[in-house]
């Protein structure tokens, strides 16, 4: 079975401060995809990023970043000067090879950024 | 190009009654995946559709059904609704049977009273 927790439910920043969202999973596939998503008020899911199983490389775009550790099974997420903007709903999820035609959500982190 | 569409926005419906719900995917993807997110958790799997056949569903009771047209659309049917029911109605859509790249509408509120 597939798992994903977020055990952070909110988190409230000040604006330009750093912030990290945390995600650990489960699975047993040797082969997954792990994403972050945001949900703004409006609902919608707006994708960030997908990582594959085979690559841990951590990566930066703008002010975000990921780290991705495969031993810890962990895909954490950090935002660099927090605006206003960032505030929102993230969401951590897993698609594992066994089943890849479902998405397996975490319960989403709250983050807020004040001005 | 237009993005996955889903109407109606919201929805306000009566314990007993039936619903349904439509998703429109982006053009030339071929499959819709159902989530529904009550308030407060993540998105949870109800159903994928890949050229017009069910592919996957979740652990939901079988007043959810689903189907996808010719043209990709796709329709969630909800029967004898309950209050529980009451949550976001997400739907993905995606060019491949598996969710690698999957874009997602801005879904239904659906509440029951």
């Amino acid at each position: 079975a597939q798992k994903v927790t977020q055990a952070q439910t909110e988190i409230s920043v000040v604006e330009k401060e750093d912030v990290t969202l945390d995600c650990v999973y489960e699975t047993r596939d040797t082969t997954y995809y792990l994403f972050w998503y945001k949900q703004p008020p409006s609902g919608e899911l707006v994708f960030l990023i997908r990582r594959n199983s085979f690559d841990e490389q951590n990566e930066i775009s703008g002010r975000y970043s990921w780290n991705f550790q495969k031993s810890t099974s962990s895909f954490n997420f950090t935002i660099t000067a927090s605006q206003v903007v960032d505030s929102a709903v993230y969401f951590c999820a897993l698609l594992s090879g066994g089943s890849n035609y479902k998405l397996t959500f975490g319960k989403g982190t709250l983050l807020t950024v004040n001005p | 190009d237009a993005g996955v569409t889903q109407s109606p926005t919201h929805l306000i419906k009566t314990r007993g009654q039936h619903v349904t719900l439509r998703c429109s995917p982006i053009s030339g993807h071929k499959s819709v995946s159902w989530y529904q997110q009550v308030l407060g958790q993540g998105p949870q799997f109800i159903f994928q559709y890949y050229e017009k056949e069910e592919r996957g569903r979740g652990n939901f009771p079988d007043r959810f059904s689903a189907r996808q047209f010719p043209n990709y659309s796709s329709e969630l049917n909800v029967n004898a609704l309950l209050l529980g029911d009451s949550a976001l109605y997400l739907c993905a859509s995606s060019p491949r049977q598996g969710l690698t790249e999957a874009f997602f509408g801005q879904g239904t509120r659906l509440t029951v009273v």
